[in-house]
């Protein structure tokens, strides 16, 4: 079973920043935090995973809070290619990686 | 950034017939693959996880003389669908893992998928 909750849904306007948040409240010491998309009909893509600190790369940030049971996701300048679903999971060493419902963001032009 | 690559991305058979898919990483290594099933509109299902040179650890459910998999190297997996059936009809999707900082962590590649669609 997923042990992240996320919102079923979301919509953002094109250029405005698309934060979707994610909650792991049983999350374990050593857990990372990990951020996959999936556009309609393609595999997973990796955006970016954390496990203590707020980490930022060229697709994403990523905020984790102090007590690591809930994390958020921002794309700071949506764009129409970034509608997909999006997936919030949590993966300690060679642990399978378990896949929840996922976010299926919109984004509006 | 790592490469998966699965053939064929899409596949039609006639119900009874048996359907292998390739899972390949292209510049790397993967310590494990895995098999996943994805139905419409739902989320993606682990089906197995493959460890090269031994045998899969299927999922509860998932039924392992109906869905074989081989894993002959550290570069390539496959499954085969026996006998299929319309229920069989799916998205499968493979990923190849790499170990970082001493197992620490398993960073997963995941292939584009394949759609089977069986009459």
């Amino acid at each position: 079973d997923a042990k992240t909750t996320q919102p079923t849904s979301m919509d953002c306007a094109e250029g405005r920043a698309a934060n979707l948040p994610c909650n792991h409240s049983t999350i374990s010491g050593n857990e990372y935090v990990y951020w996959y998309r999936q556009i309609h009909s393609q595999g997973p893509q990796y955006i970016i995973h954390g496990l203590k600190n707020n980490e930022t790369n060229e697709m994403a940030s990523l905020i984790i809070t102090e007590d690591r049971k809930s994390s958020t996701l921002i794309l700071p300048h949506a764009t129409l290619r970034d509608t997909a679903v999006y997936y919030c999971t949590l993966i300690r060493g060679a642990q399978k990686l378990v896949f929840g419902q996922g976010t299926r963001l919109t984004i509006n032009p | 950034g790592a490469v998966v690559s699965q053939h064929p991305s899409w596949v039609i058979c006639k119900s009874g017939t048996s359907v292998k898919i390739e899972c390949r990483s292209l510049d790397f290594q993967a310590t494990t693959m895995f098999w996943y099933r994805q139905f419409p509109k739902q989320s993606l299902m682990l089906m197995a996880t493959s460890n090269e040179g031994s045998k899969a650890t299927y999922e509860q459910g998932v039924e392992k003389d109906k869905f074989l998999i081989n894993h002959a190297s550290l570069t390539l997996s496959t499954l085969t669908v026996t006998s299929a059936h319309p229920e069989d009809s799916s998205f499968y999707i493979c990923s190849a893992s790499i170990a970082f900082g001493g197992n620490s962590y398993n960073e997963q590649f995941f292939g584009p998928g394949t759609r089977l669609t069986v009459l």
